[in-house]
């Protein structure tokens, strides 16, 4: 059974463009939602995070969007560059210091 | 600061031996650490979590006899694969959480180890 299921898969996006990863969740006591970048031969790099608690949470160019009714969340981002093209992961977690559930990924690249 | 670093980054190794990876916090400490493998293209994949001082907890499926995990202090965890074997070749990524600012559910990664059984 998986817990955070991640779309699309793959995404191609024109450079200036926004490109939108989703994510839905089954298990209602998760409380943290995190995304993170990963590039090829890399550890995955934390990039913005939520809580349930606000409906949407913006850094920079990223912005996450959640739907706690739904139980979705996704990530925009504006503006997008070559140097976004990456794969993407959304996680969740239930409790502070325990594991986290990670999506399937999406991997990015945004043409020039 | 939350700097994760993964030792060796890079290990190549005969069929039948043992591997040690190390994982440290760098400038924080972690209350716990987790070890993710991670196949091509593919999602992170738990294998174990550790708390400082205590036992790791292993995740349904992996051998805890053959995936050997210590974590003797708030900044240093490792893992040692023991009789390693072909299959056993992955990419081995750690995290660690703790009061780094993010507060406890924030994980950071490390830059992780390609491990390559011969």
């Amino acid at each position: 059974q998986q817990q955070v299921k991640q779309s699309p898969q793959s995404l191609i996006v024109q450079k200036g463009g926004i490109s939108i990863i989703n994510c839905a969740y089954e298990n209602t006591a998760f409380d943290y939602f995190p995304w993170y970048q990963q590039f090829p031969g890399k550890g995955p790099a934390l990039l913005i995070a939520i809580r349930p608690d606000v409906s949407e949470k913006k850094e920079g160019r990223f912005t996450i969007s959640f739907n706690k009714s739904a139980k979705q969340f996704s990530l925009h981002i504006m503006d997008s560059q070559p140097g976004d093209s990456a794969t993407y992961f959304c996680a969740a977690s239930h409790q502070a210091g325990t594991a986290l559930i990670f999506g399937k990924g999406t991997t990015l690249s945004v043409s020039s | 600061g939350a700097v994760v670093s993964q030792h060796p980054s890079w290990v190549i190794c005969k069929s039948g031996t043992s591997v040690k990876i190390e994982c440290r916090s760098l400038d924080f400490q972690a209350t716990t650490m987790f070890w993710y493998r991670q196949f091509p293209k593919q999602s992170l994949m738990l294998m174990a979590t550790s708390n400082e001082g205590s036992k790791a907890t292993y995740e349904q499926g992996v051998e805890k006899d053959k995936f050997l995990i210590n974590h003797a202090s708030l900044t240093l965890s490792t893992l040692t694969v023991t009789s390693a074997h072909p299959e056993d070749s992955s990419f081995y990524i750690c995290s660690a959480s703790g009061l780094a600012g993010g507060g406890t559910d924030t994980q950071y990664f490390g830059p992780g180890t390609r491990l390559t059984v011969l």
